[in-house]
């Protein structure tokens, strides 16, 4: 699976939109971009995932460059609930071989009152 | 709710002791992950099931068992030769009805030794 490089750490005032890039720039045609978030002490919880097309659900916008070598998860309007490590994994889809997400470090998003 | 339910939260081992972690989930999900979480780092693969009665070995299997009789059960068992077991534990599931779909997770269990 092809690596991923996100920022350590980012700030955002409550109420604004929160915008976490991500780069995978060694992606090839068939890995899927996805997105999860972790708060202290819990699980992974999934956020997001696409492929090539823009993709919104209730909880964030994902926008993936035309050439694929970057994505950018939107929040749009961030609440102190939404602190947390937030991570950009990239997995080729193995026709059902769907095993091992391979989570980096991720970026720490703190949400500011 | 579905979902993935984890037991228990805290879990002390002595040494030389096996002790086993629960993962149950009522999403009907045919595959089941065990992950380990050490502090500030990313997550690594342990077992993993994609049907009933049948694993794999992830990328640090050694010291680890897992059986999987039912589908909505994989149990780990943390044994004596897990010589640094103390880390949180994440198990996850995921459909294999269409291709990439998101795994879940549960909660965890945070494994120390006494």
């Amino acid at each position: 699976d092809a690596k991923t490089t996100q920022p350590t750490s980012m700030d955002c005032a409550e109420g604004r939109a929160a915008n976490l890039p991500c780069n995978h720039s060694t992606i090839s045609g068939n890995e899927y971009v996805y997105w999860y978030r972790q708060i202290h002490s819990q699980g992974p919880q999934y956020i997001i995932h696409g492929l090539k097309n823009n993709e919104t659900n209730e909880m964030a916008s994902l926008i993936i460059t035309e050439d694929r070598k970057s994505s950018t998860l939107i929040l749009p309007h961030a609440t102190l609930r939404d602190t947390a490590v937030y991570y950009c994994i990239v997995r080729v889809d193995s026709g059902g071989s769907n095993y091992k997400l391979t989570f980096g470090k991720g970026t720490l998003l703190t949400v500011n009152p | 709710d579905g979902g993935i339910t984890q037991s228990p939260k805290y879990l002390f081992r002595k040494e030389g002791q096996n002790v086993t972690l629960s993962c149950e989930q009522n999403l009907n999900h045919d595959a089941m992950y065990w992950y380990r979480q050490d502090p500030g780092q990313g997550l690594r693969l342990i077992y993993y099931s994609q049907i009933v009665n049948d694993f794999q070995k992830g990328d640090i299997a050694e010291g680890y068992s897992v059986s999987r009789e039912k589908k909505e059960s994989f149990p780990l068992t943390v044994t004596s030769a897990q010589k640094n077991p103390t880390a949180f534990y994440l198990c996850a599931s995921s459909s294999y009805d269409r291709p990439n779909q998101p795994q879940h997770f549960g909660d965890g269990t945070r494994l120390s030794i006494l």
